[in-house]
């Protein structure tokens, strides 16, 4: 119940192309989804989260889209540039008032091609 | 304002030895979070702490891992008599509510 579900594992995109990264979770608790870039070598990076209030966010080329009857949501990467190549990671939690920890998606692969 | 920052960066141990990883969060951050990557997969949770107190170490392996977040100094992931199956990268994140930023992870190999 605890696992975060993401497809596809790997995926190539020319430069231009709208990138499509898909996660299900099971555990109807979590209630924060946010998700990470991560270049090889790196740490993680944030890029954008979503919280169950509401069903889309959007920032710059990225956008999150949520479905709470589903238990899915997806990031968007509209545009898509080489720069974008790049591990995306899915994640999930709870919302709470100190912390708490994530669970992450097996991660996509995205190959930006020029 | 520095981000979250990791050392070493790369740590070189034999089977036997004892790893310290260390962590130190970002300004204004007391929560520390402890994240294993085995090659070629996600990250999986491992332990959660607050200064002095662990909160959450349910994803800690039983026997040989230990994490502590003292009062003054940074957070400590120590794994002792390492087996060739702790070959990892480790990665430490800091939040002060629910946003974590992570550092760039320590990368143990064991020989």
């Amino acid at each position: 119940q605890q696992q975060v579900k993401q497809s596809p594992q790997s995926l190539i995109v020319q430069k231009g192309g709208i990138s499509i990264i898909n996660c299900a979770y099971e555990n109807t608790a979590f209630d924060y989804f946010p998700w990470y870039q991560q270049f090889p070598g790196k740490g993680p990076a944030l890029l954008i989260a979503i919280r169950p209030d509401v069903s889309e966010k959007k920032e710059g080329r990225f956008t999150i889209s949520f479905n709470k009857s589903a238990k899915q949501f997806s990031l968007h990467i509209m545009d898509s540039q080489p720069g974008d190549s790049a591990t995306y990671f899915c994640a999930a939690s709870t919302w709470e008032t100190s912390g708490s920890r994530l669970t992450f998606g097996e991660g996509t692969q995205l190959t930006v091609n020029p | 304002n520095a981000g979250v920052m990791q050392n070493p960066r790369h740590l070189v141990r034999r089977r036997g030895q004892e790893a310290r990883l260390r962590c130190s969060p970002m300004k204004g951050h007391s929560h520390v979070y402890w994240y294993r990557q085995l090659p070629e997969e996600g990250l999986k949770f491992m332990v959660y702490l607050q200064k002095e107190n662990i909160i959450d170490e349910s994803g800690m392996p039983k026997e040989r891992f230990s994490a502590e977040f003292p009062k003054e100094g940074p957070s400590i992931l120590r794994i002792q008599q390492v087996v060739r199956g702790d070959s990892a990268a480790y990665f430490c994140a800091s939040s002060r509510h629910n946003e974590q930023f992570f550092g760039p992870g320590t990368r143990l190999t064991v020989l």
